[in-house]
């Protein structure tokens, strides 16, 4: 399967704990973005790489919230601190280098926080 | 918060008739994408439009972008059981750079 991967598919965490989100990209892909998805509602844009470079970060980002793409290659969310409010499904896509700004989705990470 | 207002919210129709959604915004778009995303998925491109008055197909779906650029429409011809799901319009707003606005959603269920 050479679609976006994510992982895990589902975590449980407690409030206050850590959680870490793992993304793979289509391999030919240098661009990646993170998405929030809340029950009923459209993906909201959360962040975007360019190789390894992070070039556009949303409110939405809190300094709870950090990303990384350390080789350009799979990019990692980590959220420090969780809340209840940010159980949410977390969404990463890619799309290719040049003029294409068709995105592919991966299944997603369903974050549920108690 | 949501710049495109996606409708109806939930289509409910009979196998074989032809379904219409649209969205609509008050922002100028270079790009509308439509996605299908299925329960506990992630969403699916089924078509990207990138100029004003583009008419589009992918086999039974056919998606038009406006030519004001503010908005977008998507049919389904002959619809059958798998087409149920979510339908989302996505665009990339004018002088944005790359990320996606998407609207709410459109439930669409098939009735057999």
């Amino acid at each position: 399967d050479t679609g976006v991967s994510q992982d895990p598919r589902h975590k449980i965490t407690k409030r206050g704990q850590n959680v870490t989100f793992r993304c793979d990209p289509i391999s030919e892909h240098n661009r990646l973005y993170w998405y929030r998805q809340t029950l009923g509602q459209g993906p909201e844009f959360l962040t975007y790489f360019q190789n390894e470079a992070q070039l556009e970060k949303s409110r939405l980002l809190s300094d709870r919230f950090s990303a990384e793409r350390p080789k350009g290659s799979f990019s990692t969310l980590e959220i420090q601190r969780t809340e209840q409010g940010d159980s949410a499904m977390y969404l990463c896509a890619s799309s290719s280098q040049g003029g294409s700004y068709e995105q592919y989705f991966g299944p997603g990470t369903r974050l549920t926080v108690t | 918060g949501q710049q495109l207002n996606q409708s109806p919210q939930s289509m409910f129709i009979q196998e074989g008739e032809d379904v219409s959604m649209n969205c609509t915004s008050s922002s100028i778009f270079n790009t509308w994408l439509w996605y299908k995303q299925d329960p506990g998925e992630g969403p699916v491109l089924l078509i990207a439009l990138y100029k004003a008055g583009e008419l589009t197909s992918n086999g039974r779906l056919t998606a038009q972008f406006g030519i004001t650029r503010k908005d977008s429409f998507l049919n389904i011809s002959a619809s059958i059981p798998s087409d149920v799901g979510i339908y989302f319009c996505a665009g990339i707003l004018s002088g944005s750079a790359r990320q996606l606005t998407f609207g709410s959603g459109t439930q669409l269920t098939v009735l057999p």
